[in-house]
């Protein structure tokens, strides 16, 4: 069957570390893989889309990789900031129809 | 810029009522969408439309009906509501289907009694 698995588990780090959320995923081939991040309370945000042709995408804080020999991606933020607490959720394009199909998220906590 | 708008943002239903949600975009997207996020199983389509007048169903489409009546709407109705479908629901738009960033509301907390 088809999954999508992000780590459930919340992940604490320091303020200015750098951050590593997964994203693994099995019986898809996605064109494309997409990430947003989700406030509580407030609707996700698009961050980044990578495709399949491309390794690695970046912008500003962020970097996205994407592996689709491992079936995996996956997204740091570097130099960590409390600001940047949220949960990070994953999304690929499903097998039927370029719907997006959602990873249940990751929640991120950066302490001081 | 109000984006995507969810109206009303909280309801508390009795089960067997009915109600509809609404969403309205203002960015000229064709394509729009309505999830629900349970605590665990992340987001899942229930109907999408590409483009006003066409709707289709997602993953999770029963006990709902939708409408696309104005290029700018899309509505989502529950026929008769049922424990089951408390959940938080969410509209979102794009300019198109695929890899098209999708835009999120914030969501309709929905409670049924």
């Amino acid at each position: 069957s088809q999954k999508i698995e992000q780590n459930s588990e919340a992940l604490n780090i320091q303020e200015g570390k750098t951050a590593t959320l997964t994203c693994n995923y099995t019986n898809y081939s996605p064109a494309y893989l997409q990430w947003y991040r989700q406030d509580p309370g407030r609707g996700p945000v698009f961050l980044l889309l990578i495709r399949e042709n491309e390794k690695e995408k970046r912008k500003e804080r962020l970097k996205v990789t994407f592996d689709t020999t491992l079936k995996q991606s996956l997204f740091h933020i570097t130099a960590s900031q409390p600001a940047d607490s949220a949960t990070y959720l994953c999304a690929l394009d499903g097998n039927a129809g370029n719907m997006l199909t959602f990873g249940g998220g990751t929640r991120l906590m950066v302490k001081p | 810029n109000a984006g995507v708008t969810q109206t009303p943002k909280f309801q508390v239903l009795k089960t067997g009522q009915s109600m509809t949600l609404q969403c309205a975009q203002d960015m000229n997207h064709n394509s729009m969408y309505w999830y629900r996020q349970d605590p665990g199983m992340g987001l899942r389509l229930i109907y999408y439309s590409a483009s006003e007048g066409t709707t289709d169903k997602g993953e999770v489409p029963d006990g709902y009906n939708v409408s696309r009546l104005k290029k700018q709407n899309f509505l989502l109705g529950l026929e008769s509501a049922a424990p089951s479908q408390t959940s938080v629901y969410f509209c979102a738009s794009s300019f198109a289907q695929g890899d098209q960033p999708q835009h999120f509301g914030d969501g309709t907390r929905l409670s049924i009694l």
